[in-house]
């Protein structure tokens, strides 16, 4: 059973195109849904927590919304270097955090 | 002055060798975990320890012991290893359930098993 499914799986941009990137969860009791980064042979970075529906996080070109049943990171006008892979988990109790399978950026300049 | 670090980065091994990853974070952690990436880049919790004390333990092969000297370290020992264990592991800390601030993670140990 998936508990968090994110969407698209790839995704190319050029240089300057926003989109968002999709991250739907089925736990029951959210506790917290993160967004991290993750760069080809290092470890996942963390950007952000959300705890509740109708939050809204932002970290420079990137902003992180939070529904009752999904999130989205928002990219706004991408550069090259957003080029990563963008990691959706999600906590229902306990420390345990629950991935997604992850969207991988490609922004072209 | 790295965060939280494992040993070794890279690690080739043929198949029913017993290997160790070591890791080490300097935050002030009280909680750490092993993680595992496999091919499919999906990323599974394996063990958390939150000070010394093992709280978490998915369903692991019993060849995998984590073991937790302090609250700084949680090594990972491997028994008898198999070709399916194959993938990147990474160690992460976070300050109890780390709901806020997040999951600190080290940059992987890649292990080939031949």
């Amino acid at each position: 059973e998936d508990q968090v499914t994110q969407s698209p799986e790839a995704l190319r941009l050029q240089e300057g195109e926003s989109s968002s990137l999709n991250c739907s969860y089925t736990v029951s009791g959210l506790r917290g849904l993160f967004w991290y980064r993750q760069d080809p042979g290092k470890g996942p970075e963390f950007l952000f927590t959300l705890y509740s529906a109708g939050e809204e996080k932002e970290k420079e070109r990137l902003k992180a919304t939070l529904t009752k049943k999904e999130s989205f990171l928002h990219i706004t006008a991408p550069k090259p270097e957003d080029s990563a892979t963008y990691l959706c988990a999600v906590t229902e109790y306990g420390n345990k955090l629950v991935f997604g399978a992850g969207t991988i950026l490609r922004v072209k300049s | 002055d790295t965060a939280v670090s494992q040993t070794p980065k890279y690690l080739v091994t043929q198949m029913g060798n017993d290997k160790s990853i070591k890791c080490e974070q300097n935050l002030g952690h009280d909680t750490m975990y092993w993680y595992k990436q496999d091919s499919k880049k999906f990323l599974k919790i394996m063990f958390s320890y939150n000070n010394k004390e093992l709280i978490i333990n998915e369903t692991v092969p019993n060849r995998f012991s984590p073991k937790s000297p302090d609250k700084a370290h949680l090594n990972l020992h491997i028994n008898s290893l198999e070709l399916g264990d194959s993938a990147v592991y990474f160690c992460a800390s976070s300050q109890g359930p780390g709901r806020r601030y997040g999951y600190t993670f080290g940059s992987g140990t890649r292990l080939t098993v031949v």
